[in-house]
């Protein structure tokens, strides 16, 4: 099973709303991320979780919140977002790279959360 | 800083031939790269990955060659259907968790 699930698939927020979004993988992959992804652009790493703890923040404004409550979940908390964040929000997971050695990680995608800010 | 390239946003093959799909990168401390398949308002779907201690990996119509003197690669698709018609994203990893993706080429099949 390499199934990433993300919910809601659509989601429509005015600027002063508050929402969630949900990512959940049982592949027992340790390492999670979140990406934004405009029309025609590749993928933008937004967040990497390695086991449950925060690693990476790629500069992201805080009105995005990351969460990884347990090792199959992660959140993204959304708060007084602008219309410019619309996107599709893409969660993925990996096998965390031990150390030392060639990496075989595969990075498997969910099918994202498509987001529109009014 | 663009570190991994597509520099062909799209390509256009006849059904039955092959397609070949490019990739550079900058970053010589890449270990591992992959190919990724786009549908509109999908997730990518992962098609096949390569480790930088091998230059060709194979599976079933999909191939990607990697020169790493070059610092390119290489997905071919043979024979290319229909079906095959998606965005192709490469994407290059790192020691740490961080994937770099190209911009995507649009890949059209024409019956």
């Amino acid at each position: 099973d390499t199934e990433v699930t993300q919910t809601p698939k659509h989601l429509v927020m005015g600027m002063t709303n508050k929402k969630s979004l949900k990512c959940e993988q049982h592949m027992g992959h340790r390492a999670m991320y979140w990406y934004k992804q405009k029309a025609k652009k590749p993928p933008e790493l937004m967040f990497v979780y390695s086991y449950e703890k925060l690693s990476i923040n790629e500069s992201v404004p805080s009105r995005f919140s990351p969460e990884c409550p347990n090792s199959s979940l992660l959140n993204l908390h959304l708060h007084a977002l602008q219309p410019e964040d619309s996107a599709l929000y893409l969660c993925a997971s990996s096998q965390v790279r031990l150390r030392g050695g060639t990496s075989t990680d595969t990075q498997y995608f969910g099918p994202g959360t498509r987001l529109t800010v009014l | 800083d663009q570190q991994v390239k597509q520099n062909s946003p799209s390509l256009s093959v006849q059904e039955g031939r092959i397609s070949i799909l490019n990739c550079d990168y900058t970053n010589s401390m890449f270990d591992y790269f992959l190919w990724y398949k786009k549908y509109p308002a999908e997730g990518p779907t992962f098609l096949i990955s390569i480790s930088s201690i091998k230059d060709k990996n194979e599976d079933g119509r999909f191939t990607v060659f990697l020169n790493k003197s070059a610092k390119h690669l290489s997905l071919h698709i043979v024979p290319s259907q229909p079906g095959d018609s998606a965005v192709y994203f490469c994407a290059a990893k790192r020691r740490g968790n961080q994937f770099y993706f190209g911009t995507g080429t649009s890949l059209t099949v024409i019956p």
